[in-house]
């Protein structure tokens, strides 16, 4: 099994549709968790952290379920800048950091 | 903002030449990470470092090697160059022990030929 798993995408829907990302991790150990966007041909970013009480940044809800160990991402009324790769990522590590990143689901915005 | 510099936007080398990657960043960040991407198989970890002068192996180290002198300086080097080897090369860097994310490089596209 894979350690990150997420949706295979692609995602195409149109523009103010709201869309859902889901993502699940293996190792029940994991300390931290993360969402990165990543535009064609270019560097992931930081999207946002996800922490266990949920986290909102605009248009961005994400959820952490650690006893299912699960991950999400809500993108609420879309806009076609939202185009793009998301990557879930997770921290293993204890000292340092040890991330692993999910494989990415493609989401495209249609006007 | 914390940032990340790769030395070469795209390269081109020829099998078996040495090649040096070049990455700098300017946050006196603790860990820095060499990737590489590649369509289909995501984000692959090649080396990583914690600490001036530490390497420890990723996922897929064989045919590559780093060096860490610097804090801020985090080169990957390919010893002979093979066209296995071309890809995207993604730096990043993060601070040391604590729930932060990686701060990635612009890339570097290696074609090697």
């Amino acid at each position: 099994r894979k350690e990150v798993e997420q949706d295979p995408g692609p995602f195409n829907v149109p523009e103010g549709a709201t869309v859902a990302f889901n993502c699940t991790y293996s190792n029940s150990a994991s300390q931290s968790f993360f969402w990165y966007r990543q535009d064609c041909r270019k560097e992931p970013k930081l999207l946002m952290s996800v922490y266990s009480s949920g986290n909102e940044d605009g248009r961005f809800t994400a959820q952490l379920n650690r006893a299912s160990q699960y991950i999400s991402l809500l993108i609420r009324d879309s806009k076609l800048s939202d185009s793009a790769t998301y990557l879930c990522v997770v921290n293993l590590g204890n000292y340092g950091q040890n991330f692993v990143f999910g494989p990415g689901t493609r989401l495209s915005v249609l006007p | 903002d914390v940032k990340v510099t790769q030395s070469s936007r795209y390269l081109v080398k020829r099998t078996g030449e040495k090649v040096f990657l070049e990455c700098v960043q300017d946050m006196d960040h603790e860990n820095m990470f060499w990737y590489r991407q590649d369509p289909g198989l995501g984000l692959r970890l090649i080396y990583f470092s914690y600490d001036v002068k530490m390497k420890e192996k990723g996922d897929i180290p064989e045919g590559y090697s780093v060096s860490r002198e610097k804090k801020e300086r985090f080169s990957l080097i390919l010893e002979s160059a093979s066209t296995n080897q071309t890809s995207m090369y993604l730096c990043a860097s993060s601070p040391g022990q604590g729930p932060y994310g990686y701060t990635f490089g612009s890339g570097t596209r290696l074609t090697v030929v």
